[in-house]
């Protein structure tokens, strides 16, 4: 039984338009929620992350916004760039991380 | 500037064979994990540690066996390496909490294949 998922296997941006990355979660007792990039051959960066006691957290071109209701967990690039061509993982934590299946963005220019 | 280095980067074991995978952190990182990654799977957390001398089992355990006897390594074996073990196996490192969860910095990866 996943806990954390990722719905959408892969997404494709126009260059300079909004890509939204979705992510859903089962137990309402995660407190802490995170976004990874990764590269082919390289392995998960840390991008941004939110406590459940928030709704939403901004870095930049990076926004992270949590549904603590509908167990929803999204994150917004305005605006996308071809770097940002990358599998992203969203990642929920009860002490250890459980992550989700990942989301290949390709942005295309 | 190393920060999580894995050795080796790729492996092609025969099936009944072993070997040990290394992990190495110079960020005096408390906490340190091994995970696999496997094409829809996502990143499938094996065995973690808390600190030197010390591990715990993760989702998908069986067939592995992990050490933690320095701080700085974490090392993962395979005893006799199975064709299902075939996957991307990745380690991290984290420090100890404050109030905050500390996110983990990952290795860029070990590609095994068993024949």
């Amino acid at each position: 039984d996943q806990q954390v998922k990722q719905n959408s296997p892969s997404l494709s941006v126009q260059e300079g338009r909004i890509s939204i990355l979705n992510c859903d979660y089962t137990n309402s007792m995660f407190d802490y929620f995170l976004w990874y990039k990764k590269y082919p051959a390289e392995g998960p960066t840390f991008l941004i992350s939110i406590s459940s006691i928030k709704d939403k957290n901004e870095d930049g071109r990076f926004t992270v916004f949590l549904n603590k209701s509908a167990k929803h967990l999204s994150l917004h690039i305005v605006p996308s760039q071809p770097g940002d061509s990358a599998v992203y993982f969203c990642a929920a934590s009860l002490g250890e991380y459980i992550f989700g299946t990942g989301t290949r963005l390709k942005v295309l220019a | 500037n190393a920060g999580v280095t894995q050795t080796p980067k790729f492996r092609v074991l025969k099936t009944g064979q072993s070997m040990t995978l290394l992990c190495a952190q110079d960020m005096n990182h408390e906490y340190m994990y091994w995970y696999r990654q496997d094409p829809g799977m996502g990143l499938r957390l094996i065995h973690y540690s808390v600190g030197e001398g010390t591990t715990a089992k993760g989702e998908v355990p069986d067939g592995y066996n992990v050490s933690r006897l320095k701080k700085q390594n974490f090392l993962l074996g395979l005893e006799s390496a199975a064709p299902s073990q075939t996957s991307v196996y990745f380690c991290a490192s984290r420090p100890l909490d404050g109030y905050s969860n500390q996110p983990q910095h990952f290795g860029d990866g070990t590609r095994l294949s068993i024949l």
